[in-house]
């Protein structure tokens, strides 16, 4: 089982550019998750989906779009890239709250 | 925002000893805890979970939770230069299944 493969590993944009972070998991799991990391301030959640078809807003939504392609996918849009959003992405799914999170390898995104 | 507390350390202890591990939650409506070992570079694993007050031991680790102080703790036991790594606390907020993590605090242990 590959779990959870984010791509790419590494990226670096240009201001204003746009990308999108992928994320992929063969675990059958219903909820996925984007969250970011950086220095001193943690894990913090970007967006989530509960379910396949359903997205909500974390604590940090500005600036991101995201997408439940299907069960397995979820993707997260960077529409405008800004220097502020230089970080460390990590998606992560889950198939019940009481068992946590795996998570992704990680993206490591810098804006220039 | 509810909010995780962690001291940030880092915290040092030498082989062999045991290292604790402390956080603090804001949200009462909590209802399951984790532990997440983070190497350097490296993406989080689970190590740990719990959901009832009391302790829960696996090997080396034990985590202990206190509601009432609204209080997690992770132990661990005969330290070896292997765990040290960024330990987070992660808890679940309120009645929902969304995680809030600490901020973390880096372990160190020296052979």
């Amino acid at each position: 089982n590959a779990g959870v493969t984010q791509t790419p590993k590494f990226q670096v944009l240009k201001t204003g550019q746009s990308m999108t972070l992928q994320c992929a998991q063969d675990m059958n799991h219903n909820s996925m998750y984007w969250y970011r990391q950086d220095p001193g301030m943690g894990l913090r959640l970007i967006y989530y989906s509960a379910s396949e078809g359903t997205t909500d807003k974390g604590e940090v939504p500005n600036g991101y779009n995201v997408s439940r392609l299907n069960k397995r996918e979820f993707s997260l849009r960077l529409e405008s890239a800004a220097p502020s959003q230089t970080s460390v992405y990590f998606c992560a799914s889950k198939i019940t709250v009481n068992y946590g999170y795996t998570f992704g390898s990680g993206t490591r995104l810098t804006v220039v | 925002q509810k909010e995780v507390e962690q001291n940030s350390g880092p915290l040092s202890v030498p082989e062999g000893a045991i290292a604790s591990l402390n956080c603090t939650y804001s949200d009462r409506g909590s209802q399951s805890f984790f532990w997440y070992r983070q190497y350097s570079g490296k993406s989080p694993e689970l190590i740990m979970f719990i959901y009832s007050n009391g302790d829960k031991e696996d090997g080396r680790f034990t985590a202990q939770l206190n509601k009432a102080s609204q209080y997690v703790s992770l132990l661990i036991r005969d330290s070896q230069p292997s765990d040290s790594a960024t330990y987070l606390c992660a808890v679940t907020q309120g009645g929902s299944e969304k995680l809030v993590f600490g901020k973390g605090t880096k372990l160190t242990v020296n052979p």
